[in-house]
């Protein structure tokens, strides 16, 4: 089955700067990719996300990249925010895999003052 | 924007017995739902799929007499944790999709739920 590699586990940034954090995955009949972010006790919420057929996205601050040659999609945050801090997972879905989901384990993002 | 209750948020029971959690799709139809469990800083990992009217299909590993999920109508999923124990004491989490929603492509998590088994 499919499976997601996700780095950094932690990352920290001063606020104003960049992030980045990357994603690989092993399916090459994956999809779609999408980004989520959890913040403690909550569920996932939706960020950004990105098809098969586009290699990138922007939505304000936020952008992801998409390589489907070497199976890498990554994450971009610029002028990072404290409210930014919280948890960040990608994940793929396989196409005929039932719609499944596979989520990165995740990366500890800590954007401090 | 799509919405999934999730329902309770935190739920703490006793050895032994069994604890139902309800995800309700409020304002579209959905037609597969995803129970995934999360342990403390780890990843979400999927337990369940389950098609509306169908019968659930579990993730290797996952025993399908204790986590029984219904998914009886197109608004309602529930997973009943049964003769729960410690161990099962996690984070559990819908997610509910609708193939004809455009909103993220269909797929929209809900709050959580904090199971603790005492």
């Amino acid at each position: 089955g499919e499976n997601v590699e996700q780095h950094p586990s932690t990352l920290s940034v001063q606020e104003g700067d960049s992030a980045v954090i990357k994603c690989t995955y092993s399916d090459s009949a994956s999809n779609y990719f999408p980004w989520y972010k959890q913040e403690l006790g909550k569920g996932p919420q939706l960020i950004i996300d990105i098809r098969s057929n586009v290699g990138e996205k922007k939505d304000q601050r936020i952008a992801v990249t998409l390589n489907k040659t070497a199976k890498h999609f990554s994450l971009h945050i610029t002028e990072t925010q404290p409210e930014d801090s919280a948890v960040y997972f990608c994940a793929a879905r396989v196409t005929g895999g039932g719609n499944k989901l596979t989520f990165g384990t995740g990366t500890q993002l800590k954007v401090e003052l | 924007g799509a919405v999934v209750s999730q329902h309770p948020s935190r739920v703490i029971c006793k050895s032994g017995t069994s604890v139902k959690i309800e995800c309700r799709s409020l304002d579209f139809q959905a037609t597969t739902m995803f129970w995934y469990r999360q342990f403390p800083k780890q990843s979400l990992m999927l337990m369940a799929t389950s098609n509306e009217g169908s019968k659930a299909t579990y993730e290797q590993g996952v025993e399908k007499d204790k986590f029984l999920i219904n998914h009886a109508s197109l608004t309602l999923s529930t997973l009943t944790v049964t003769s729960a124990h410690p161990e099962d004491s996690s984070f559990y989490i819908c997610s509910a999709r609708s193939p004809g929603q455009g909103y993220n492509y269909g797929y929209t998590f809900g709050s959580g739920t904090r199971l603790t088994v005492v």
